[in-house]
C-alpha cells in the first residue's frame, strides 16, 4: 500500500522567506510523487511531479522539490514566498507499475505574512 | 481542450433524496477518478476508472454511493438516498498513462454538495 504523510497542516511564512512543505511516502514500489495546489473554491492544480528522472525538479510559480529515497521524503521548497502563493497544498503518490490510483496527504495550508 | 468539466457546481439537496454529479474528463484519457474532499478527512479517492471499467471502489463509503462510465467521455456519481454526512466537495479528476514516464491528474473545479 501507499501514502503519504505531510507534516504540519498549518504553515506560515513572511513575504520574501523560504517556503518548506514536507512530504514523507511510503511505497513498496518506486513512486511517482506529485505536489498539488489548490485556491480556495477551486480544484487542484499540478505544480511539480518526479517521474523517476532527475530526482531536483522544477514546477511551476518557483517552486522545487527534491526525491530523496534514502530519507523517503519529497519536500516542497521556494526561495522567496509571495503572497498569492498562500493556498493549500497536497503532496501525492501513484504507482510505477500495475494500479494508478493518485493518493492524498492531508494537505498543508500555507499562510504568507506581509 | 476545456479540461474536466464537472456539473453542477454546487448542489443542495434535502436528506434522502437521489443526487447525481456528472463528469466529463479531458479527451483521450484512460483513467478516471472521483475523489471527495472534507475538512475533517481530506481527499478520499473514492473510485477509479481504466477505459471506462471500474477498477477499484474500495474508497466508496457505502452502498448508498454508486459510479458509473458508460462511455469515454462521460461519468456520473449519485448517491441515494443523500445524508447530511455526505456534504462535502466531490472532484473529478483524469490521466492518461503514458508508459511509465509521464503521467498527472487532471481534476475538475469541483461539485460542492449540501445535503440538509
Amino acid at each position: 500500500a501507499q501514502s503519504v504523510t505531510q507534516l504540519g497542516s498549518h504553515v506560515s511564512v513572511s513575504e520574501g522567506a523560504l517556503v518548506l512543505l514536507r512530504c514523507n511516502y511510503s511505497s513498496s514500489v518506486p513512486p511517482y510523487l506529485f505536489w498539488y495546489v489548490q485556491y480556495p473554491n477551486q480544484g487542484l492544480q499540478l505544480l511539480l511531479k518526479y517521474t523517476s528522472a532527475a530526482t531536483l525538479v522544477k514546477g511551476i510559480n518557483g517552486f522545487e522539490a527534491e526525491f530523496k529515497k534514502s530519507e523517503t521524503s519529497f519536500h516542497l521548497t521556494k526561495p522567496s514566498a509571495h503572497m498569492s502563493d498562500a493556498a493549500e497544498y497536497f503532496c501525492a503518490v501513484t504507482s510505477t507499475s500495475g494500479t494508478y490510483k493518485y493518493i492524498f496527504g492531508t494537505g498543508t495550508r500555507l499562510k504568507v505574512l506581509a | 481542450d476545456a479540461g474536466v468539466i464537472q456539473s453542477p457546481r454546487h448542489e443542495v439537496t434535502e436528506m434522502g433524496q437521489e443526487v447525481t454529479l456528472r463528469c466529463k474528463p479531458i479527451s483521450g484519457h484512460d483513467y478516471l477518478f472521483w475523489y471527495r474532499q472534507t475538512m475533517m478527512r481530506g481527499l478520499e479517492l473514492l473510485i477509479y476508472f481504466n477505459n471506462n471499467v471500474p477498477i477499484d471502489d474500495s474508497g466508496m463509503p457505502e452502498d448508498r454511493f454508486s459510479a458509473k462510465m458508460p462511455n469515454a467521455s462521460f461519468s456520473t456519481l449519485k448517491i441515494q438516498p443523500s445524508e447530511p454526512r455526505d456534504s462535502a466537495v466531490y472532484f473529478c479528476a483524469s490521466s492518461l498513462i503514458l508508459g511509465f514516464s509521464d503521467t498527472e491528474a487532471f481534476f475538475g473545479q469541483g461539485t460542492r454538495l449540501t445535503v440538509v
